[in-house]
């Protein structure tokens, strides 16, 4: 596609409950990222995925954070046992190569847990 | 480990005005240098970039000058207008990773 698409834009869920977050890299770009900006703790690094290799999971803040990127395409970020301290705008990025160029970035879905 | 510190905000202006955005960064290596700008009820968009010592990456009427002397990566505008009201961040990208300030809100008064 022409852009880095994400969805839902917004979600708002249960303490406890599952979700997960969509992103549509730029067709073509191999690296994807995921990134969280929350108040107080800026944009932080989450994943990595380039091509085959095996992802750069050193960002996930708990086991309760997975992630995975099917056919070198699409990618899910998944939450489970949400809690209110994962309220955030989830972010996803995607580059050709490693990004030396810069990253093109998503809108963003914002969460809310309640 | 890396790390990126920009001058908190936030930040009101004049139309007109001078802007300046002091970023500095700690890293190892060769990183290069983002400013990303996020707009309002919008995603980030990369404004500018240097990819070594003293280049100078330009956008919009936006400057930074690479200085791996002081590293510093300070963003500069001579006349802001309206619009140019956001969000900015600076980033440095060390390998595959970008690593971000905390973000300066800039707020230009007409």
């Amino acid at each position: 596609g022409a852009g880095v698409s994400q969805s839902p834009s917004n979600k708002v869920t249960e303490k406890g409950k599952d979700v997960e977050l969509r992103c549509d890299p730029i067709s073509g770009h191999t690296a994807l990222y995921w990134y969280r900006q929350s108040l107080g703790q800026g944009l932080e690094f989450l994943i990595y995925f380039q091509g085959n290799s095996a992802p750069d999971k050193s960002g996930l803040p708990s086991d309760r954070f997975s992630a995975e990127r099917t056919g070198g395409s699409v990618s899910t970020l998944t939450i489970q046992r949400t809690q209110q301290e994962d309220s955030a705008v989830y972010l996803c990025a995607s580059s050709l190569g490693q990004g030396e160029n810069g990253y093109t970035f998503g809108s963003g879905t914002r969460l809310t847990v309640v | 480990g890396d790390s990126v510190t920009q001058m908190e905000g936030p930040v009101t202006l004049s139309e007109e005005a001078f802007l300046t955005i002091n970023c500095t960064y700690t890293a190892t290596g060769y990183p290069s240098l983002f400013w990303y700008v996020q707009y309002p009820g919008e995603g980030l968009q990369l404004l500018l970039k240097a990819t070594k010592a003293d280049d100078k990456g330009s956008n919009k009427g936006f400057e930074a000058t690479y200085r791996k002397e002081t590293t510093s990566f300070h963003l500069e505008k001579g006349s802001v207008q309206v619009s140019d009201s956001a969000v900015y961040f600076c980033a440095l990208r060390n390998d595959y990773k970008l690593s971000f300030g905390a973000g300066t809100t800039v707020t230009v008064r007409a």
